[in-house]
């Protein structure tokens, strides 16, 4: 069965810093890698999606690499907002969705 | 992009009565569509995997009888919580596969279920 674990659970930080996020997958054979958002009490949005047979993927300040051999995926954001402030989660593709429980981003203004 | 439309977002219901979610992709055909559970400061945990025009597979641990899911078109799955109880609050979400394999999903906004 597959484990999606994602570390940090929370994280606090000032506007204008870079933020890393990571996800680690036990089972590699996935066909991608997806990271969504969500805002309190609101469904998911998707963020970025990484195919298997990717290293990184890129959408404006975000950025989300994939090493699929260690089961490992980090989503970076570039120079955060108070926007940004929000649960960030992925998901790992085997045919289904297996997420990990999300790191809750606070941005200070 | 592919939508997902989900409604009700809120709803309030005395137990012992049923309540039903609607989910429609609104754009595209969704053959398959999901149903997940979220509590409160937890990841979404999936209940059950509907196909149109036939049974729903339900996780392991999800009462088929309390949560009844239809999936009558390409375009509309339908989760019920039957005799709902102060225990089935939550949050539920739909999701939609886009295509085939490795495409990716889309999700419905969510509804909050609260059972008093």
């Amino acid at each position: 069965k597959q484990e999606v674990t994602q570390i940090p659970a929370a994280l606090s930080v000032p506007e204008g810093e870079n933020l890393v996020l990571n996800c680690s997958f036990t089972d590699s054979a996935i066909y991608n890698l997806q990271w969504f958002r969500q805002d309190p009490g609101k469904g998911l949005t998707s963020l970025l999606l990484i195919q298997s047979s990717q290293r990184e993927q890129t959408s404006g300040r975000l950025n989300a690499s994939l090493d699929k051999s260690s089961g490992r995926s980090t989503l970076y954001i570039a120079a955060s907002q108070p926007g940004d402030s929000a649960t960030y989660l992925c998901a790992a593709n085997d045919y289904k969705l297996s997420f990990g429980a999300g790191t809750t981003v606070t941005v200070r203004a | 992009g592919a939508v997902v439309s989900q409604h009700p977002s809120r709803v309030i219901c005395k137990s012992g009565t049923s309540v039903k979610i609607e989910c429609r992709s609104l754009d595209f055909q969704a053959t398959t569509m999901f149903w997940y559970r979220q509590f409160p400061k937890q990841s979404l945990m999936l209940m059950a995997t509907s196909n149109e025009g036939s049974k729903a597979t339900y996780e392991q641990g999800v009462e088929k009888d309390k949560f009844l899911i239809n999936h009558a078109s390409l375009t509309l799955s339908t989760l019920t919580v039957t005799s709902a109880h102060p225990e089935d609050s939550s949050f539920y979400i739909c999701s939609a596969r886009l295509g085939t394999g490795g495409i990716g999903y889309t999700f419905g906004s969510g509804t909050r279920l609260t059972v008093v």
